[in-house]
């Protein structure tokens, strides 16, 4: 069975800091995703990955930027934390490009809170 | 803009009778169309999934309807079950590529032991 493994699940920063969330899935998938998950507006894409070093943005990719060094592991950052960025992070992958008959494997989420 | 909206938060059920949770879009190139679980603290998991070629897909006790001249997606849960309170997003998919899939807000289901 996939495991996407978020490495925090609750994180507190002050506006300003650099912010690193890590996520590692086990299953050899080729794509990867970060999505952030808000009250009243669903999940939101930031940024994706199809393969190691390639990125490509979401809906919502001011104010992030994104690491994959290793086909395992796909990172997000904030490079200067802001409150409005306080909310949950989910991150996923999935075997083929696109959602046809490869749904998203999703990990815990890390609720971040920015103060 | 929203282009898959469920429009009810919540729903309360009681155990054993019917869960139906709906789902409209506004984009007539969706064609792939999926419902999500989530449980709290954990993150959504794949439930269900209907290609625009069909009206329907069942697996067990969920059933999936889609109704395309109206836009409308609803899934159906029969008998409900305790362990089906979570929320449910509708997610809808133009074609393939990984930035063309777009979730709904989600709907709270509460089953009523």
């Amino acid at each position: 069975d996939v495991k996407v493994t978020q490495s925090s699940r609750y994180l507190v920063k002050r506006t300003g800091e650099k912010v690193f969330l890590e996520c590692v899935q086990d299953m050899d998938h080729e794509n990867m995703f970060w999505y952030r998950q808000d009250p009243g507006l669903g999940l939101r894409l930031i940024y994706f990955s199809y393969d190691v070093k390639m990125k490509e943005k979401g809906d919502i990719p001011e104010g992030y930027s994104v690491s994959r060094e290793k086909k395992e592991r796909f990172s997000l950052i904030l490079e200067s934390a802001s409150t409005n960025q306080t909310s949950m992070y989910l991150c996923a992958s999935s075997l083929l490009v696109g959602s046809y008959n490869s749904p998203l494997h999703f990990g815990n989420g890390t609720r971040l809170t920015v103060t | 803009d929203q282009q898959v909206k469920q429009n009810s938060p919540s729903l309360s059920v009681q155990e054993g009778r019917i869960s139906i949770l709906n789902c409209d879009y506004t984009n007539s190139m969706f064609d792939y169309f999926l419902w999500y679980k989530k449980y709290p603290a954990e993150g959504p998991t794949f439930l269900i999934s209907i290609s625009s070629i069909k009206d329907k897909n069942e697996d067990g006790r969920f059933t999936v309807f889609l109704n395309k001249s109206a836009k409308h997606l609803s899934l159906h849960i029969v008998p409900s079950q305790p362990g089906d309170s979570a929320v449910y997003f509708c997610a809808a998919s133009a074609g393939t590529g990984a930035n063309n899939l777009f979730f709904g807000t989600g709907t709270r289901l509460t089953v009523i032991p």
